[in-house]
C-alpha cells in the first residue's frame, strides 16, 4: 500500500459521537486525500491537503474536518457522526499535484 | 451527467479470453487517465495510467485513449481468475483550484474457469 497506513481499520460508533481517522505515510508525498466509498457512488473526495496546514474541500466535505500538522499525518474528523457517514474511508497520497494517487488499506466505519 | 461513467457489469468472461472495459468522461479538459483494480474488501491499486491518445501496453493490460471521443478503455488479455475484481476508471483534470481526480463507479469483472 505504498507506505500508507490507516487507523483504526474498523470502527463502530454511535450517532453523535466524534470520530477521528488517521492516515500516516512514509513516502514524504506532498498531497494527501480522504475519500469515502459507497455502493453506487464510487470514490468521492472529502478533503485533501497540499502541504502542512494546507487543506481544501472536496465534493462531499459537509460534516467532516481535517488537519495536517506534519507531512506524514492527515487526520479526518467527524465532529458528530451520523448514520449517513457509515462508509469505507480511504486515504490516498500523491507526490505532487496531478500525479498518480496511491491508496491506503481503508477504514470501515459503522455509525449506529 | 456523471463526470466519469462506466458500465457497472458484471462482466463475465471465460478464462483465457479478452475482457474489454469502457469508460467515458464529460470534461474535454481532462488530462490524465487511470485504471485501478479493487478486490472485494481491499483498496484500489493502480494498474496503469495513460496521458496521450492511442494505446499503452503493460503486460496483459492495454489502455486505449481517444480524447476526441472522450473515451478510455482497458483490455485484459488472457484473463485469469485472479483478474476477477472491480475496475475503476479515474480521470484527472485541472479544476478551479487544483487537479481533481474523478472516479467512475467501477465495472465488476468475473473470470470463470
Amino acid at each position: 500500500d505504498a507506505g500508507i497506513t490507516q487507523s483504526p481499520r474498523h470502527k463502530v460508533t454511535e450517532t453523535g459521537t466524534p470520530v477521528t481517522l488517521r492516515c500516516h505515510q512514509t513516502e514524504n508525498h506532498r498531497y494527501m486525500y480522504w475519500y469515502r466509498q459507497d455502493p453506487g457512488h464510487g470514490l468521492r473526495l472529502i478533503h485533501y491537503s497540499y502541504g502542512v496546514k494546507d487543506t481544501d474541500k472536496g465534493e462531499v466535505s459537509d460534516g467532516y474536518s481535517v488537519s495536517r500538522s506534519k507531512t506524514e499525518d492527515f487526520l479526518l474528523t467527524l465532529e458528530s457522526a451520523t448514520s449517513s457517514q457509515t462508509s469505507v474511508y480511504f486515504c490516498a497520497i500523491s507526490l505532487d499535484r496531478g500525479e498518480t494517487q496511491y491508496f491506503g488499506p481503508g477504514t470501515r466505519l459503522l455509525v449506529l | 451527467q456523471k463526470e466519469v461513467e462506466q458500465n457497472s457489469g458484471p462482466l463475465s468472461v471465460p478464462e483465457g479470453a479478452i475482457a474489454s472495459l469502457n469508460c467515458t468522461y464529460s470534461d474535454r479538459g481532462s488530462q490524465s487517465f487511470f485504471w485501478y483494480r479493487q478486490y472485494s474488501g481491499k483498496s484500489p491499486e493502480l494498474i496503469m495510467f495513460i496521458y496521450s491518445n492511442g494505446d499503452k501496453e503493460d503486460g496483459r493490460f492495454t489502455a486505449q485513449l481517444n480524447k476526441a471521443s472522450q473515451y478510455v478503455s482497458l483490455l485484459i488479455r488472457d484473463s485469469q481468475p485472479s483478474d476477477s475484481a472491480t475496475y475503476l476508471c479515474a480521470v484527472n483534470r485541472l479544476g478551479s483550484n487544483d487537479y481533481k481526480l474523478s472516479f467512475g463507479a467501477g465495472t465488476t469483472v468475473t473470470v470463470r474457469a
